[in-house]
């Protein structure tokens, strides 16, 4: 069955630096998301990115974010000046087809541990 | 926006028992509602979801209930088995293109032999 793949799986940055955040959706998807969950807590959603645009972001996903799908098979997420609370599980999901309502599937997800 | 409510934040059942979690939502333009399990440091996965055009499904041992009219849906898990043991998140997104999923805090479920 066909999966999300996210990289690397485990990143340590110093507050202050740049990370970029890896992921390849399942190859017929369409739309593509960012979630984040900090330990212990729910999953938040961050950015959700169709036709080569953002679709929609939230409250989190401030001028620091950027998503990104530079080939035809990635998808990332930039955070530019990396903070201690951007710490936590960053996952991708990819859903298909044309009409929402399909479900997504989750990729394994990067712990980004800012020290 | 939407905002999901769950409970209970965490449930322990016999082996062999059902164990129910319940979630509210609170937008009515919400229409789909999925169930994602994750198991300790691993992804959330889907296991089962309903539209709001039906009001139960069945999956084996797993099953959903939606009340539209008081918001409010529900997983049902029969005859437990200890790799049910994961932590239960309900979800609610409504249509649109890439809509984003809104969850619940999470119901962590331990199954005890």
């Amino acid at each position: 069955e066909p999966e999300v793949t996210q990289t690397p799986s485990h990143q340590v940055t110093q507050m202050g630096q740049e990370v970029i955040l890896r992921c390849v959706p399942i190859s017929n998807h369409l739309y593509f998301y960012w979630y984040r969950q900090i330990l212990g807590q729910k999953v938040e959603f961050l950015v959700s990115f169709y036709n080569n645009e953002i679709s929609e972001k939230s409250e989190i996903f401030d001028d620091q974010f950027s998503v990104e799908r530079p080939d035809g098979s990635n998808f990332t997420l930039k955070i530019r000046s990396t903070k201690l609370e951007d710490s936590a599980m960053y996952f991708c999901a990819s859903s298909g087809r044309t009409d929402s309502n399909q479900p997504q599937h989750f990729g394994d997800g990067t712990r980004l541990s800012i020290l | 926006g939407e905002n999901v409510e769950q409970h209970p934040s965490t449930l322990s059942v016999q082996e062999g028992d059902s164990a129910v979690i319940k979630c509210t939502y609170s937008d009515s333009a919400s229409n789909y509602f999925p169930w994602y399990k994750q198991e300790l440091g691993k992804r959330p996965q889907l296991i089962i979801d309903i539209r709001s055009n039906v009001g139960e499904k069945k999956d084996q041992r797993i099953a959903v209930t939606l009340n539209k009219t008081a918001k409010h849906f529900s997983l049902h898990i029969t005859e437990t088995q200890p790799e049910d043991s994961a932590v239960y998140f309900c979800a609610a997104t409504s249509t649109g293109t890439a809509s984003k999923l809104t969850f619940g805090t999470g119901t962590r479920l331990q199954v005890t032999l």
